[in-house]
C-alpha cells in the first residue's frame, strides 16, 4: 500500500457526460501527480500540483481540468466524455523535495459508453 | 526531449530462470533519474527503484539487481530465479532534475513467468 488512495476504483458513464476523479496524497506529501494509462497512448503525464498550485502540464486536454484543494487532496475533473477516454487514471504524490519520487494510487478505471 | 524506450514488449520464461529487462534512454539533461515501476494484474503502479544519474553503481535487492550504464544510455533490470509471482508489466521512467518532475515512461515490458 503506498498510502495514496483514489476513488471511485472504476467508474462506467455515457459519451458527452462529465466525472471527478479524486486522489489523496501520502500524509505530508505536497506534490500531486495525475497520469493516463491507454492502450494506445501507454502511461502519460497529465498535470502536476504542488501545495496548490499547478506547476507542470503535460498532454492534458482541455475537456480536463485538475485543482488540489488546501487539504492537499486533488480532483481530476473531465468532460464531454468520448470513448477514447476510456483508461486508467493515476495518481501520484511525492515529498516536498524537488526530487523525490512518486508513489502511485491503485488507479481509478474510467469507461465510456 | 526526453524518451524511455522498452524494446521487449513481451518476455515469457520458466520459473527459476533469469530475465533482463532493457530499458534505453534519451535526454539533453546532465543530471536526471531513472526509475523502475512495476504493475502486477491487479493493476497499481509499483515503486521499484530510483537511481540518479551521478551515480553509476549497480544496485541489488534480494533477487533483483539493477545495472545502470550512462555510456550507453540503459538502465537494465534483472530478476535472477523468477518466480511466478514476478509475473507483471514492468516500466522503466525517466525525469529531469530540475523543474517539473514529471515521469516519463516506456511502454512497458510484460513478463509472463511460466511454472
Amino acid at each position: 500500500d503506498s498510502g495514496v488512495t483514489q476513488t471511485p476504483k472504476h467508474l462506467i458513464t455515457a459519451t458527452g457526460q462529465r466525472v471527478t476523479l479524486r486522489c489523496s496524497p501520502r500524509s505530508g506529501d505536497l506534490s500531486v501527480y495525475w497520469y493516463q494509462q491507454s492502450l494506445d497512448q501507454g502511461l502519460q503525464f497529465l498535470i502536476q500540483y504542488y501545495n496548490g498550485e499547478e506547476r507542470a502540464k503535460g498532454n492534458i486536454l482541455e475537456r480536463f481540468s485538475a485543482q488540489q484543494f488546501p487539504d492537499l487532496h486533488s480532483e481530476l475533473n473531465l468532460s464531454s466524455l468520448e470513448l477514447g477516454d476510456s483508461a486508467l487514471y493515476f495518481c501520484a504524490s511525492s515529498a516536498p523535495g524537488s526530487t523525490d519520487t512518486q508513489y502511485f494510487g491503485p488507479g481509478t478505471r474510467l469507461t465510456v459508453l | 526531449a526526453q524518451k524511455v524506450t522498452q524494446a521487449q514488449t513481451e518476455i515469457s520464461v520458466v520459473e527459476k530462470e533469469d530475465v533482463t529487462l532493457d530499458c534505453v534512454y534519451e535526454t539533453r539533461d546532465t543530471t536526471y533519474y531513472l526509475f523502475w515501476y512495476k504493475q502486477p494484474p491487479s493493476g497499481e503502479l509499483v515503486f521499484l527503484i530510483r537511481r540518479n544519474s551521478f551515480d553509476e553503481q549497480n544496485e541489488i535487492s534480494g533477487r533483483y539487481s539493477w545495472n545502470f550504464q550512462k555510456s550507453t544510455s540503459s538502465f537494465n533490470f534483472t530478476i535472477t530465479a523468477s518466480q511466478v509471482v514476478d509475473s507483471a508489466v514492468y516500466f522503466c521512467a525517466l525525469s529531469e532534475a530540475e523543474g517539473a518532475q514529471k515521469l516519463v515512461f516506456g511502454q512497458g515490458t510484460r513478463l509472463t513467468i511460466n511454472p
